[in-house]
């Protein structure tokens, strides 16, 4: 247990729905990210908010929206996915934007 | 642009035979390397942060070393309950996290 909850843990959405995922932290960490992990692929950074402030959006496309209502809260808002978009999607928490990251375990999307 | 590499992709061990992990970087100034471990179907779990060339860390079967160029995970007489994907992710000057795209190590009792 490392600290940082993600729900829901398995999550099947057709491509014309609107799903949420949550990630909460109680470790006092003041960043928190959104990565996305496909088969065989490195994991890839889609957001960074630091202090609640996003400071980072890697070309991300505006199907997925971000939210961070405060430092112990991160939602990742989706809307009309494509089947691409199918991955595990990680949330992570580090005490600054410099320092080791603490993963969830993870949302495992898959969209038909 | 950032790059980190990792070998070998895959990576078969019997029990108690040791072997080692490469990561190789490319990165903007170097402000911090981390290990990560991963079983299938969960996140990352942190394994340790190395700063500057010559540093070490050490943790059950495991030691973590860096050079300027590259870090080596060296698992020391492995047990089944070794077999993860081991990653490796780079922190550069210009706040960068890069991640490698893994080693999966399996070790056959």
């Amino acid at each position: 247990e490392t600290g940082v909850t993600q729900t829901p843990r398995h999550l099947v959405m057709g491509m014309t729905n609107k799903k949420s995922l949550k990630c909460e932290q109680h470790l006092g960490h003041n960043a928190m990210y959104w990565y996305k992990q496909s088969a065989k692929k490195p994991l890839e950074l889609m957001f960074v908010y630091s202090l609640e402030e996003r400071v980072e959006n890697n070309s991300v496309p505006s199907r997925f929206s971000p939210e961070c209502p405060n430092s112990s809260h991160l939602f990742l808002h989706l809307h009309t996915l494509q089947p691409e978009d199918s991955a595990l999607y990680l949330c992570a928490s580090s005490p600054r934007g410099d320092t080791e990251a603490f993963f969830g375990q993870g949302t495992r999307l898959t969209v038909v | 642009e950032d790059q980190v590499t990792q070998s070998p992709e895959a990576l078969r061990l019997q029990e108690g035979e040791s072997s080692s992990l490469n990561c190789s970087y490319t990165v903007s100034g170097l402000r911090g390397l981390f290990w990560y471990r991963q079983d299938p179907g969960k996140g990352p779990e942190f394994l340790f942060t190395l700063y500057s060339a010559g540093e070490e860390k050490e943790k059950e079967r495991l030691k973590a070393t860096l050079t300027k160029k590259e870090s080596f995970l060296h698992i020391t007489a492995p047990k089944p309950e070794d077999s993860a994907t081991y990653l490796c992710a780079v922190f550069s000057n210009d706040y960068k996290l890069s991640f490698g795209a893994g080693t999966t190590v399996t070790v056959r009792a």
